[in-house]
């Protein structure tokens, strides 16, 4: 089974604190994403990467960034958190670009900034 | 407008019912069509994958799509209370899995 892992489910920071999401998938995947899922919202893509060192930006990328220095591992940080970026973030792989290969997501990590 | 149209819900059935979940959408150049399903507090996982119009059954589910209508629904027969979860559906034009647009859910439950 294909395992994505999100070392932290919750977490409670300070506005302008920087904040790091770790990711970490198994399956050797070239593919790793970070989404955000607000209620009423769609999932919304922050960052994806399709190799090491190579990231793309979403749809959301403002007040992000990421980094991916080993294949399985995909971070995502906010440099200065704020309220507006409280939320559930999701990060999810998947084998390769194309669409009939699925995303394997992990159980989130949700986000409270005060 | 969103691009992708979901009733949050929730949708409450019995046991048993059949149930329809559906999403609208207004970008006609969509050709490929997913349904995940989100348990409480776990993410997403892949139910239904369907390309461009027609109909898809796997088991209790059948996955439909009227392109014309713009219209997609899931269908779930013999619901079961293990049923019970968030429904998303998402899409895109292209062949690419990071350009899907999402639904925003609907919370299904199943009661016994």
């Amino acid at each position: 089974d294909v395992k994505v892992t999100q070392s932290s489910r919750y977490l409670v920071k300070r506005t302008g604190e920087k904040v790091f999401l770790e990711c970490v998938q198994d399956m050797d995947h070239e593919n790793m994403f970070w989404y955000r899922q607000d209620p009423g919202l769609g999932l919304r893509l922050i960052y994806f990467s399709y190799d090491v060192k190579m990231k793309e930006k979403g749809d959301i990328p403002e007040g992000y960034s990421v980094s991916r220095e080993k294949k399985e591992r995909f971070s995502l940080i906010l440099e200065s958190a704020s309220t507006n970026q409280t939320s559930m973030y999701l990060c999810a792989s998947s084998l390769n670009q194309v669409l009939t290969g699925e995303l394997f997501f992990g159980e989130g990590s949700r986000l409270t900034v005060l | 407008q969103k691009e992708v149209e979901q009733d949050p819900g929730p949708l409450s059935v019995p046991e048993g019912a059949i149930v329809s979940l559906n999403c609208t959408y207004s970008n006609s150049a969509f050709q490929y069509f997913m349904w995940y399903r989100q348990y409480s507090r776990k993410g997403p996982e892949l139910l239904m994958y369907t390309y461009s119009s027609g109909n898809k059954e796997d088991g209790r589910f059948t996955a439909q799509v009227d392109k014309s209508s713009k219209y997609i629904s899931l269908f779930i027969r013999d619901s079961q209370p293990s049923d019970s979860a968030t429904y998303l559906c998402a899409m895109s034009e292209g062949d690419s899995n990071y350009q899907l647009i999402w639904g925003a859910g609907t919370k299904l439950i199943i009661k016994p």
